[in-house]
C-alpha cells in the first residue's frame, strides 16, 4: 500500500540542526511532489516546503528561507527535511505529505493525499 | 500574501446534526481548496479537494462548496467518530492553511 514512513523522534539543543527522512513506498517515487509541514504542540498546520523528487528542484515558505533544506534520494526513494539553527520554538511533529495528483497530471498545485506518521522534534538546552 | 480564515473556532453540536464550517480566503483561488480532519494524537486526512470532490473513502455525509473567496464544510450528520479538528487549505500558489475548527459533541 502507499505509505511514507518517517524517522524516529529527536532531542535537539538550540542552535544545532535536525534532519528528518521520510520513505515512501507503494507508488512511483518521481512522479508526485511531496511537502513538509510542522505542528506546533497545540497548535494548527504550518507549510514549510516542496521538492520535486524527480529533479530535486524545491520551494520554501518565506518564514524558513535559508533554515530549510529539502532532499531526495531517489535510490532509496527517500526525502529529507534538514533545518538548521534551531530555536525553542522550532519544538513540533514534522509530517511529510505527498501531493494527491502526480507532477504530470496536477503539477504541485494539488491538496495532500497521504501523510507521514509525524516525527517530534524537541529543542531545549 | 493570501490569508485564510475559518468561523467558527469551535463549536458544539449534538449527534445528528448537520455542521457547517466556514472558510475564507483573502483574494480569490479559484477552487483550490482542501480540507482535512485531524482526529485527536492522529495524522491530518484529506477529505475534499478542489472545494466540492470527496476523497475517495471519505464518508458521503461530508461535502464541501464554494469558490473564489468564500467555501464551505458541511458534515450532513453528524456521528461521533467526528470529533476532530477541521482544516482548510488553498493550493493555488503558497499552500496555506487556516487556523482551524475544532468540533465536539454536546
Amino acid at each position: 500500500q502507499v505509505q511514507l514512513v518517517q524517522s524516529g523522534a529527536e532531542v535537539k539543543k538550540p542552535g544545532a540542526s535536525v534532519k528528518v527522512s521520510c520513505k515512501a513506498s507503494g507508488y512511483t517515487f518521481t512522479s508526485y511532489y511531496m511537502h513538509w509541514v510542522r505542528q506546533a504542540p497545540g497548535q494548527g498546520l504550518e507549510w514549510m516546503g516542496i521538492i520535486n523528487p524527480s529533479g530535486g528542484s524545491t520551494s520554501y515558505a518565506q518564514k524558513f528561507q535559508g533554515r530549510v533544506t529539502m532532499t531526495r534520494d531517489t535510490s532509496t526513494s527517500t526525502v529529507y527535511m534538514e533545518l538548521s539553527s534551531l530555536r525553542s520554538e522550532d519544538t513540533a511533529v514534522y509530517y511529510c505529505a505527498r501531493a494527491r495528483g502526480g507532477i504530470a497530471a496536477a503539477g504541485r498545485h494539488d491538496a495532500f493525499d497521504i501523510w507521514g506518521q509525524g516525527t517530534m522534534v524537541t529543542v531545549s538546552s | 500574501d493570501i490569508q485564510m480564515t475559518q468561523s467558527p473556532s469551535s463549536l458544539s453540536a449534538s449527534v445528528g446534526d448537520r455542521v457547517t464550517i466556514t472558510c475564507r480566503a483573502s483574494q480569490g483561488i479559484s477552487n483550490y481548496l482542501a480540507w482535512y480532519q485531524q482526529k485527536p494524537g492522529k495524522v491530518p486526512k484529506l477529505l475534499i479537494y478542489a472545494a466540492s470532490t470527496l476523497q475517495s473513502g471519505v464518508p458521503s455525509r461530508f461535502s464541501g462548496s464554494g469558490s473564489g473567496t468564500d467555501f464551505t464544510l458541511t458534515i450532513s450528520s453528524l456521528q461521533p467518530e467526528d470529533v476532530a479538528t477541521y482544516y482548510c487549505q488553498k493550493y493555488n500558489s503558497a499552500f496555506t492553511f487556516g487556523p482551524g475548527t475544532k468540533v465536539d459533541i454536546k
